[in-house]
């Protein structure tokens, strides 16, 4: 069965660039011809979504905060990641990773999320 | 960049009672609307996509209906399993980006 697990720092300083990591498992991300994202959930933008990535390295993401973001895949791992520079107060929430299919544009499995607070 | 409205931002119902959640958009999306249910301590879970296509495993005490810009998600007989809060989400203008609603907690009366 599939299943999504995000790691990250859980408290990064202001300015400095926060990464995170989602394993997957039950599938490989090199052959399941799916998009993998990063969404996050914070009180006061409440979801949003931040990136996407197909296995072929095709990426998407969020206008707002293209400047600060960088998915990556490692298919040799089973993994993708995300980095988020310059962080401020407002880059604090649950960040989750999640998976949806090469046609469709819902999110159909996503992990359990991971809390990452900005501050010193 | 659509804006995805919900209503109620809470909603209380008794055991065994409707639950009805609403969601509109501010630009016709068609039946590409999904909801997700947020529990506490845990990670987004699909419920709904294509507005009224229950996902695998839903229970069909789970409903929801509309297309254009005015959806529904109807819980038909409140379990105590299913207080959480609710998400509806547009993927019809992807890219340049989906968009969520603010959501709707849902809690026993």
């Amino acid at each position: 069965q599939l299943h999504l697990q995000e790691s990250g720092p859980g408290v990064v300083k202001p300015s400095e660039t926060l990464s995170l990591t989602c394993s997957v498992s039950g599938d490989s991300i090199s052959t399941s011809n799916s998009f993998w994202g990063w969404l996050r959930l914070s009180p006061g933008k409440g979801l949003q979504w931040i990136a996407s990535i197909h296995q072929s390295g095709t990426s998407y993401d969020s206008q707002s905060l293209r400047s600060r973001v960088s998915i990556s895949i490692d298919t040799s791992k089973n993994q993708f990641s995300l980095d988020v520079t310059s962080v401020t107060a407002a880059d604090t929430a649950i960040y989750y990773c999640a998976r949806r299919t090469y046609t469709d544009g819902y999110w159909a499995l996503w992990g359990q999320g991971t809390r990452v607070t900005v501050g010193s | 960049e659509i804006v995805m409205t919900q209503s109620p931002a809470t909603l209380s119902v008794s055991p065994g009672e409707r639950a009805t959640l609403s969601c509109w958009a501010s630009q016709n999306v068609a039946s590409n609307v999904a909801w997700y249910q947020l529990r506490p301590g845990q990670g987004p879970r699909l419920i709904i996509h294509g507005a009224s296509t229950r996902a695998t495993d839903i229970p069909p005490r789970f409903t929801g209906s509309g297309s254009g810009t005015d959806f529904t998600l109807t819980i038909s007989s409140l379990q105590s399993e299913d207080v959480a809060v609710y998400y509806c989400h547009q993927y019809h203008h992807f890219p340049p980006a989906p968009t969520f609603g603010e959501g709707t907690k849902v809690e026993i009366k």
